[in-house]
């Protein structure tokens, strides 16, 4: 069944720094994938997806992902974090059926002055 | 343009009892999925529905049910509580036509089981 982990449980980054958050995918073929934001008590915002087409996709908040297939990777980055992207990020995979989304546990950001 | 909205924000319900949740998918969206997300992990698919029919389902008991109405918008229903439901419940809505389509999330409805 498709799948994706998140290595990274909790991730540090000083205001100003460049953010990159892994995720690593398991799927044979092409996968469908996201990558959501939720801040403390909030649902989840799309930030960007990949289906097909350009590696490089670029999202909101003036983030971006690459998807690398040699390396079943789909780590999200932005080049200067701001104090308000501290939240939880969720790199998730379009399941088997094509319907459902398969999460990942999430990455929580911190950002320090 | 409505965004996905959810009712209640919050509720406690004691282990036993029964609760419904509501959803209101966002403009122009047809499929409404059910997702879990217990404290701390990733949100679990529960089911979708899609032209008020069960389109799939998720790892759940059948005491988890729902509906979709004409409008699109759905219940989740959850029977027999157990301490083990408290999570976050959120629903998401997306437009099936052909292919895969983005899911958008709503705020969620914290269930509280004691």
């Amino acid at each position: 069944a498709q799948s994706v982990t998140q290595p990274d449980i909790h991730i540090t980054v000083s205001e100003g720094a460049s953010l990159e958050l892994r995720c690593n995918y398991s799927y044979g073929a092409t996968p469908y994938l996201f990558w959501y934001v939720q801040s403390p008590g909030q649902g989840l915002q799309l930030l960007l997806k990949y289906f097909s087409g350009d590696t490089l996709v670029q999202g909101i908040k003036g983030f971006e992902a690459e998807f690398k297939r040699s390396q079943s990777s789909f780590n999200l980055r932005k080049p200067s974090v701001h104090w308000s992207d501290a939240a939880e990020y969720f790199c998730a995979v379009v399941s088997n059926s094509g319907y459902a989304l398969n999460f990942g546990k999430g990455t929580s950001l911190l950002v320090t002055p | 343009e409505t965004g996905v909205t959810q009712s209640p924000t919050h509720l406690i319900k004691t282990r036993g009892q029964q609760v419904t949740l509501r959803c209101s998918s966002q403009s122009g969206h047809n499929t409404v999925s059910w997702y879990q997300q217990a404290l701390g992990q990733g949100p679990q698919f529960i089911f979708q529905y899609y032209r008020e029919e069960e389109n799939g389902r998720g790892n759940f008991p059948p005491r988890f049910s729902g509906l979709q109405f004409p409008n699109y918008s759905s219940e989740l229903n959850v029977n027999a509580l157990e301490l083990d439901d408290s999570a976050l419940y959120l629903c998401a809505s997306s437009l099936t036509t052909s292919g895969v389509h983005e899911q958008y999330f709503g705020p969620g409805t914290r269930l509280t089981v004691t």
